[in-house]
């Protein structure tokens, strides 16, 4: 199936740094998305990405869609203590027809040290 | 997290016993789906639906089995639970196309013993 590398794993960053992460898989994705999941939560929807080569920002958050589709970056800036929690890329692909496959990464875990 | 509703959020039962996760959702999606996440595995999909009447098998679909009797519910039921099924299940839904978004239900804890 669909694989989705997503990195780092776990990131242990001090307040008011900058965070990178990315996913990248191993064929083209249709649509990126970024979720956060805090603990005892369910995932929450961050940022959707629809085309190749968009970025598009929410706040402090930044993602983009790679050019040739097989990847995607999400940046934090000025990280704060709320950021803590599992950041999660996800890629929609078109399994035919009208039926779309979500395919998740394994998250990234952010620490961020007050 | 609105729009979709699991229940119970926390359950244990003794190896041997069936149960049924409830999901919910009242935005009219057509596309639902049950995931189970472990600690270094991420997410992963056990089934999803289409629509009312239609279900498939996702990447760990053994010991599961859905339904999917009306649009708004899609439960998922356990049917000889195992220790190997302890675990956080989350039901989710959308749309259904290019640009869904996808929405979370809240998380169902178990833990079979």
């Amino acid at each position: 199936g669909q694989q989705l590398n997503q990195s780092p794993q776990s990131m242990f960053i001090q307040e008011g740094e900058d965070v990178s992460m990315n996913c990248t898989s191993s064929s083209i994705f249709n649509t990126w998305l970024w979720y956060k999941q805090e603990p005892g939560e369910g995932p929450v929807l961050l940022i959707a990405l629809y085309k190749a080569g968009e970025l598009t920002s929410n706040g402090r958050l930044t993602a983009q869609f790679g050019i040739t589709r097989k990847d995607s970056f999400l940046n934090i800036s000025a990280s704060i203590p709320s950021d803590v929690g599992i950041y999660f890329c996800a890629g929609l692909e078109n399994s035919g027809g009208s039926n779309y496959k979500l395919t998740f990464g394994k998250g990234t875990l952010l620490t961020v040290n007050p | 997290n609105a729009g979709v509703t699991q229940t119970p959020k926390f359950q244990v039962l003794k190896t041997g016993q069936s149960m049924t996760l409830q999901c919910a959702q009242d935005m009219n999606h057509e596309y639902m789906s049950w995931y189970r996440q472990d600690p270094g595995m991420g997410l992963r999909l056990i089934h999803y639906s289409v629509g009312a009447g239609i279900t498939d098998q996702g990447e760990v679909p053994n010991g599961y089995n859905v339904s999917r009797s009306t649009t708004e519910d899609f439960p998922l039921r356990l049917l000889s639970a195992a220790p190997s099924q302890t675990s956080v299940y989350f039901c989710a839904s959308s749309r259904g196309d290019s640009k869904n978004t996808i929405y979370f239900g809240e998380g169902s804890w178990l833990t079979v013993v």
